[in-house]
């Protein structure tokens, strides 16, 4: 299963809403997960199981969908997330998308 | 605390072998599965191989299989990436992970800081 993430490069400013997406190309069964990776450190789990938030995540971040179709969102951007985001599916194989780096406006 | 610290990276030819450790702790070793996830200079991050608890069954992407072989020693509580036949596009930081839930392939939910491996002349 490939994974396709858009936009590659967001712009927000802080106490925005973001929305980023991640689309497969066959079915994922909602075995969809979601990674923040800041500069020089390894990537950090954000949600599993396309909904389910990581222990010690912040409540700002969410995630949704179903089929092929995921959405990770933050409901009031901290500049503390600018960071890249991947997606990862292990319905089929194991895939990660090819990230959104998330920078401020 | 899950601690996971990778070792064994470096500067290697084209057509070498090179291999990586992964010190575990903070967890039974033997209850995850474990793997290995890389991330070329500033490119995404790739899939590279998961073993299963016991060491039986792995996996790999077509880009490394049959050049990688991942395995484990669960009484040492270590993961290991043998890699042969390296090529240029295998340089990257390399990356030991813990699955989230025991006894199953899941999400790689604990990452080590991972080892840069560089390939070239």
């Amino acid at each position: 299963i490939q994974l396709t993430q858009s936009p590659s490069l967001l712009s927000a400013s802080v106490g925005d809403r973001v929305t980023l997406s991640c689309k497969g190309s066959q079915n994922i069964n909602n075995y969809l997960a979601w990674y923040q990776q800041k500069l020089g450190e390894a990537p950090k789990l954000l949600i599993y199981k396309t909904n389910s938030l990581q222990t010690g995540i912040p409540s700002r971040f969410s995630g949704s969908g179903s089929g092929t179709d995921y959405t990770l969102t933050i409901s009031s951007l901290h500049s503390e997330d600018l960071a890249t985001y991947y997606c990862y599916q292990y319905n089929n194989g194991w895939t990660f998308g090819g990230g959104t780096k998330l920078e401020l406006k | 605390e899950v601690q996971l610290v990778e070792s064994g990276g470096g500067l290697v030819q084209p057509g070498r072998s090179l291999k990586l450790s992964c010190a575990a702790s903070g967890f039974t070793f033997s209850n995850y599965y474990m793997a290995w996830v890389r991330q070329a200079p500033k490119k995404g991050l790739e899939w590279v191989a998961t073993i299963s608890t016991s060491g039986s069954r792995t996996y790999y992407p077509d880009s490394v299989k049959g050049r990688f072989t991942i395995s484990r020693d669960n009484a040492k509580s270590s993961l290991y990436l043998q890699m042969n036949s390296l090529k240029s596009e295998d340089t990257a930081t390399y990356y030991c992970a813990r699955g989230l839930i025991m006894y199953t392939t899941d999400y790689p939910a604990y990452w080590g800081q991972g080892t840069l491996v560089t390939v070239s002349s």
